[in-house]
């Protein structure tokens, strides 16, 4: 398997622009994470997912941002309008059965709103 | 107060000493708990689990203290390739959470 795949690996915008980050986890994971690495913040858990369906969005920071898991094999990350104040490392992460093992994640989309 | 606390650092360490940090977490019904490792602009990836009775792994050695409410890494015999942050995580009703990370730096 290749692993938890993340495309863009980069993203330059401008402010006001929509932005979607997409995300592959690793095939049979039910668990599909979204987190935010920032230098200020560190990473922070923004959703996460179990067998397709949200479980908890309270990490979403606003209504700007919306994540969607249509299928086993694919995620959304988007934000709609960005702003400068989001510019960070997303990161994706897949876990197998149950949620306390290990977490795999993917190399992440360094956005940077200008 | 964040959920999980850990000294950012960084530990500047020589070349096969010892060294060793803490994670304090806030949630006393947190139920598992891992230690993670960052390389710079890489993504983390799981070091070691850490178990009530204390494990290690070659030369690291994790431990938790339930009533403290803490975790702790050790590593003997420091290489320079373990330079990299050290992220403490908690596990708590299905949600992960991540400290922000010790930067350890080991110098030759």
């Amino acid at each position: 398997d290749a692993g938890v795949i993340q495309s863009p690996r980069h993203e330059v915008t401008e402010m006001g622009q929509e932005v979607t980050l997409r995300c592959k986890p690793i095939s049979g994971h039910d668990y599909l994470f979204w987190y935010r690495q920032t230098m200020m913040r560190g990473l922070e858990l923004l959703i996460y997912f179990n067998n397709n369906v949200p479980i908890d969005d309270s990490g979403m920071p606003e209504d700007r941002f919306s994540a969607k898991m249509p299928n086993a094999s694919f995620s959304t990350l988007k934000i709609q309008p960005s702003e400068p104040r989001d510019s960070a490392v997303y990161f994706c992460a897949s876990s197998p059965g149950t949620v306390n093992t290990e977490a795999f994640f993917g190399q992440g989309t360094r956005l940077t709103v200008v | 107060r964040k959920e999980v606390e850990q000294d950012p650092g960084p530990f500047n360490v020589p070349e096969g000493a010892t060294v060793a940090f803490n994670c304090t977490y806030s949630n006393s019904a947190s139920q598992s708990f891992f230690w993670y490792r960052q390389d710079c602009r890489k993504e983390p990836k799981l070091l070691m689990s850490v178990y009530s009775s204390g494990n290690e792994d070659g030369r690291f050695t994790a431990q938790l203290n339930r009533a403290s409410q803490y975790i702790s890494l050790l590593i003997r015999d420091s290489k320079l390739s373990d330079s990299a942050t050290y992220l403490c995580v908690a596990i708590r009703d299905d949600k992960i959470i991540f400290g922000k990370g010790t930067r350890l730096h080991i110098l030759p």
